[in-house]
């Protein structure tokens, strides 16, 4: 079946290191998307990606980073930068006109300690 | 600006009873809007989409959503809730074609019995 897979469903980071969250997709998806989602403010875009080996920055890229080098991946780094990392982590992918939809992974939850 | 606003953080209904959550938006032209839910810890799952046409758009699980334009509002409907509608809710706007979205903050439904 096609879809979306992120990984891992929770991760545990120590304040200071950096992680990377993976998001896989086989649905043939030109476009990818990272969100942060924090209780009440629904989901942020932190960075987004209409093609291999480009992206841009969302509306909350500080502390974060990101790369495309294959159209079937986009991995996010949570750098040591990012001062609140503890969040809901959420994938997506589209594919552009005609009009279709966003598909979701199942999201990685990460927790600073 | 664009920006989608959910005015209800959280709605408690009984089940068997009927359910409308509300969204506005704001965009400067035609609007493709969407509504997602999201179960506790999982990814989002698409329920309808409104791209053009009927302004009244059946979704998946029993949910319809309304579009009026002049009101600026894509309301979601239920007629008879079941517990396993106890979720959050999100309205969507898509702002490219690429398929980058502006989300509410969400609504949290709780269903009694």
């Amino acid at each position: 079946d096609g879809g979306i897979t992120q990984s891992p469903k929770y991760l545990f980071r120590k304040e200071g290191q950096n992680v990377t969250l993976s998001c896989e997709q086989n649905l043939n998806h030109d476009a990818m998307y990272w969100y942060r989602q924090d209780p009440g403010q629904g989901l942020r875009l932190i960075y987004y990606s209409q093609i291999v080996n480009d992206f841009q920055k969302g509306d909350i890229a500080e502390g974060y980073s990101v790369s495309r080098e294959k159209k079937e991946s986009f991995p996010l780094t949570v750098t040591s930068a990012q001062k609140n990392p503890t969040a809901f982590y959420l994938c997506a992918s589209h594919n552009e006109g005609p009009i279709t939809e966003a598909f979701f992974g199942q999201g990685t939850r990460l927790t600073v300690v | 600006a664009q920006s989608v606003t959910q005015p209800d953080i959280h709605i408690t209904v009984s089940e068997g009873a009927s359910l409308e959550l509300r969204c506005n938006y704001s965009y400067g032209a035609t609007p493709y809007l969407f509504w997602y839910v999201q179960s506790p810890g999982q990814g989002l799952q698409l329920l309808l989409k409104y791209f053009s046409g009927d302004t009244l758009v059946q979704g998946i699980k029993g949910f319809e959503a309304e579009f009026k334009r002049s009101q600026s509002s894509f309301n979601l409907r239920k007629p008879s809730v079941h517990w396993s509608d106890a979720a959050e809710y999100f309205c969507a706007l898509l702002t490219d074609s690429w398929g980058k979205l502006q989300f509410g903050a969400g609504t949290q439904v709780v269903v009694t019995p």
